[in-house]
């Protein structure tokens, strides 16, 4: 079973503050993704990645950074959080298969920001 | 652009009754993959099926999607709605740069 793991769980960050979310997979996929989740938006992706060192945005990846730093890390970097930020954020590791990818997502992160 | 639409937001109905959620798909690459991704209370989203071949049914725990090209849907329906179904399902598509699109989500409870 395909393993991701998000930290923290829950973050409350200042208007302002910088904000890191880390992600961690241990299956070996080329491929992660960042999402958010909002109520009446679905999942939304923010940036994503082919690989280590690689970074690609997303379809609202403005205000968000991110960075690649191995096959198994994935962070998601907020330099100036703001209220708009408050949000439910997935990680995601891609399976390529046979077939078609299969997303594996991690726990989630509930980040509000005050 | 590529986009997937899901028409219901939220879906209520009695067990027992049949479940069919809608789907449907706008995208210029003529062979894409479609996905039904359910997501139960406090957890994370996970796969329930997939397809990537026309007028072919793909089944998994008991639900069931056929692709159709010829109106681009992509529909997930089960014969009978148990109460443990009540969860948000995401409809998605890939298309040929390899980007996967989400819909909005539908909402399903299921009511004893």
């Amino acid at each position: 079973e395909a393993a991701v793991t998000q930290s923290p769980r829950n973050k409350v960050a200042v208007t302002g503050g910088k904000v890191t979310l880390s992600c961690n997979q241990t299956n070996n996929h080329n491929n992660m993704y960042w999402y958010r989740q909002d109520t009446g938006h679905g999942l939304r992706l923010i940036h994503y990645s082919y690989g280590a060192g690689s970074t690609e945005k997303g379809d609202i990846p403005d205000g968000y950074k991110a960075s690649r730093p191995s096959q198994e890390n994935f962070s998601l970097i907020l330099e100036l959080a703001t209220p708009s930020q408050t949000s439910v954020y997935f990680c995601a590791s891609g399976d390529e298969g046979a077939c078609a990818e299969t997303l594996y997502f991690g726990s989630g992160t509930r980040l509000t920001v005050l | 652009g590529d986009s997937v639409t899901q028409t219901e937001g939220l879906v209520t109905l009695t067990e027992g009754l049949p479940v069919m959620l809608n789907c449907t798909y706008q995208t210029i690459y003529s062979n894409p993959f479609l996905f039904w991704y359910v997501q139960h209370l406090n957890e994370s989203p996970r796969l329930l099926l997939k397809s990537f071949t026309d007028n072919k049914r793909t089944e998994h725990q008991g639900f069931h999607a056929t692709l159709h090209k010829s109106s681009s849907s992509f529909h997930l329906q089960k014969s009978s709605a148990q109460l443990s179904d009540s969860a948000l399902y995401y409809c998605a598509l890939r298309n040929s740069n390899n980007r996967i699109f989400f819909g909005d989500g539908t909402q399903l409870v299921v009511k004893p």
